[in-house]
């Protein structure tokens, strides 16, 4: 069964920075783009970033572009999210989501997701 | 940038058929995808590719996309589809992935 696991989650101040980690395991990690949606609370989902299978593509939402930076490491079948400058408004949950596809593209969709971990900015 | 619209919240009586409608600017031209999240649970895919089902997935989960709206469609609602609901399709001008608002299915 395909699992992925977010860690890396928790209160942290305005400005400061957060790395999340995504632990997938069950699937050829290498073969899928994955992707970085959040959820502030009692809100409804929002894409951050995605990656496609060998970190060929990369994209982001507008309101992230500059502040956080989604990266993988194959090898060690890992997912991976810098985000610095953090605000008020990046207070979420953040899910790992795989792909079904290696590109993401108009065909793709997420097929597995996380259980999430929370990201808390405040002061 | 590419926006979903999503009506906030629909009922249905236990046994009929509910649809749930997502908007969007030529809509029919992209995929769009479907996903069920549960109080305190992960989304999961329901319907992908306007109309494929998931292996997993019962068979009154359907859906269709045409022009501006894509629609899913639960024939034979049962209490347990009492969900969020949220679209999803990929904007290639922008390359993002763009989510709908949402919409709580409510069966009563």
């Amino acid at each position: 069964d395909v699992q992925l696991v977010e860690s890396g989650g928790g209160l942290v101040q305005p400005g400061r920075s957060l790395r999340l980690s995504c632990a997938a395991s069950g699937l050829t990690f290498d073969e899928y783009a994955m992707h970085w949606v959040r959820q502030a609370p009692g809100k409804g989902l929002e894409w951050v970033s995605s990656i496609s299978w060998n970190s060929g593509r990369i994209d982001y939402v507008n309101s992230v572009k500059g502040r956080f930076t989604i990266s993988r490491d194959n090898a060690k079948n890992s997912l991976y999210l810098q985000m610095n400058s953090l605000r008020a408004e990046d207070t979420a949950l953040y899910y790992c989501a795989k792909d079904a596809y290696p590109e993401y593209s108009g065909q793709g969709y997420f097929d597995y997701w996380g259980q999430g971990t929370l990201v808390t900015v405040s002061s | 940038s590419y926006e979903l619209t999503q009506p906030p919240s629909v009922s249905v009586s236990p046994g009929q058929t509910a649809s749930i409608t997502c908007s969007g600017d030529k809509l029919g031209d992209k995929f769009a995808s479907w996903y069920q999240q549960k109080p305190g649970q992960s989304p999961v895919v329901v319907i992908y590719q306007d109309r494929k089902r998931p292996s997993g997935i019962p068979e009154r989960f359907s859906g269709s996309n045409s022009g501006n709206t894509a629609t899913l469609t639960i024939s034979g609602t049962q209490a347990m589809d009492e969900a969020d609901y949220y679209c999803q399709a990929w904007d290639s001008s922008t390359a993002e992935e763009v989510f709908g608002g949402g919409t709580k299915l409510t069966v009563l």
